[in-house]
């Protein structure tokens, strides 16, 4: 298994440009999150998804959209690049239990490395 | 807003001291409780989930306990190695909140051969 893979590892973005932040896992985890880590803020969530076709937000979605539409990829999108979300963003997964709950780990990427200029 | 916070923010000891750090959470709604360890240049990886008020963990010299009463956690660490250096993150999973975590700012820790 591959596990959660991210790409790309580096990008460096002009003010106003849009790209896209891919993620997969090939665990069949149901629960995938994508995060984001600033200095002294440690990891804050932006949005989730609990299974394929099901997303919400998390503490700082603005200016970012995703979609899930395979239980592997979980894509995160920057619409409008600003200089503020320069930052390390990183995915993660984990299985979900029967009903809906999970406590189960969380399962990081390797990270990508963002640069808006 | 639900609020995570661990102290110290950084510490530093020496080879074979013992360590611990805390984990403050909402003692309310309370579901789980994670700990990660994350090296540098590494992504975080899952050291416990804590689910139960009273639990407590351990893997090898790290340990961990658990009150959701009074919405705390400690981690210690026993003989502290080089190797332990690395930042420690806590996480909260809170009833209401499905698969949401809320992490801290975590502790790092520095070890000195």
């Amino acid at each position: 298994n591959a596990g959660v893979t991210q790409t790309p590892k580096f990008q460096v973005l002009k003010t106003g440009q849009s790209m896209t932040l891919q993620c997969a896992q090939d665990m069949n985890h149901e629960y995938m999150s994508w995060y984001r880590q600033d200095p002294g803020m440690g990891l804050r969530l932006i949005h989730y998804s609990v299974g394929a076709g099901i997303t919400d937000q998390g503490e700082v979605p603005n200016g970012y959209n995703v979609s899930r539409s395979t239980t592997e990829d979980f894509p995160l999108r920057l619409l409008s690049a600003a200089p503020s979300q320069t930052s390390v963003y990183f995915c993660a997964s984990s299985p979900q239990k029967p009903g809906g709950w999970s406590y189960n780990e969380q399962f990081f990427g390797p990270g990508t490395r963002l640069t808006v200029l | 807003i639900l609020n995570v916070e661990q102290s110290p923010q950084s510490l530093h000891v020496q080879e074979g001291d013992s360590t611990n750090f805390t984990c403050s959470f909402p003692s309310s709604n309370f579901y789980a409780l994670h700990w990660y360890r994350w090296e540098t240049a590494k992504s975080p990886e899952a050291l416990f989930v804590m689910t139960l008020n009273g639990d407590e963990k351990k893997k090898g010299r790290i340990s961990a306990t658990l009150n959701t009463k009074e919405g705390y956690s400690y981690l210690y660490i026993k003989g502290s190695q080089p190797e332990d250096s690395a930042t420690y993150l806590c996480a909260f999973h809170g009833s209401g909140n499905t698969g949401k975590l809320i992490f801290g700012q975590g502790t790092t820790l520095q070890v000195k051969p």
